[in-house]
């Protein structure tokens, strides 16, 4: 059973770019939690999404952050137009289907560098 | 919302010996903390986790305590090894309402580093 896939794993965008990065939970699992780790720092919580449903944006940025996650196909937290404060490591957790105590699985992240 | 503090920042200690890491807590409704390792480039791993129902946890060499009283919640590692070595973080978090115990507040982290 593969674990969380993140996908890239290292994403270098220039200022003013876009940013798509992809989550792909474990086998079963149909909620995803996006994290921000900036340098240095803990894991910030930014969003909680089940199956075309966003259940909790209380850590999102107001803007040019969005995230979703289709019925078919992984989960994607895009940034629009980034800027250098974005560069930091953004990790997907998942957890099961219906079952409120269980613990979160996490990628192995991805760091995007914004130049 | 919920705060987690944790403490040291930084822990150095020789091979064999034991070390803690101590985190609190704000939110009372708070009622599951897990303990992750995170080495160089690698995601969080979940090492450990204690849900308030109980006081103590043991796994191998490692172990938790949680005082709800107190809202403070340990981890003890015992005959530490070089390969411990990593940042570790303590978190927060609840199901209340029906919500998953995937929402977590984490603590800044420790560096936790072990001489040979």
């Amino acid at each position: 059973n593969a674990g969380v896939m993140q996908n890239p794993r290292h994403l270098v965008r220039r200022r003013g770019q876009e940013a798509r990065l992809r989550c792909s939970p474990m086998k079963g699992h149909s909620h995803v939690y996006w994290y921000r780790q900036l340098p240095e720092e803990g894991l910030k919580f930014m969003v909680y999404l089940q199956k075309e449903n966003i259940i909790d944006e209380s850590g999102m940025p107001k803007e040019r952050f969005s995230a979703e996650f289709p019925k078919e196909g992984p989960s994607i937290l895009r940034i629009q137009q980034v800027v250098r404060g974005d560069s930091a490591a953004y990790f997907c957790a998942s957890s099961p289907l219906g079952r409120g105590d269980t613990e979160a699985f996490f990628g192995q992240g991805t760091r995007l560098t914004v130049v | 919302g919920e705060n987690v503090e944790q403490h040291p920042s930084t822990l150095s200690v020789q091979e064999g010996d034991s070390a803690v890491i101590k985190c609190t807590y704000s939110d009372s409704a708070s009622n599951y903390f897990p303990w992750y390792k995170q080495e160089l480039g690698k995601g969080p791993q979940l090492i450990i986790d204690i849900r308030s129902n109980v006081g103590e946890k043991k796994d191998q060499r490692i172990a938790v305590t949680l005082n709800k009283t107190a809202k403070h919640f340990s981890l003890h590692i015992t005959e530490t090894q070089p390969e411990d070595s990593a940042v570790y973080f303590c978190a927060a978090s609840s199901n209340a309402g029906g919500t998953s115990y995937g929402k977590l507040t984490f603590g800044q982290g420790t560096i936790l580093t072990v001489h040979p």
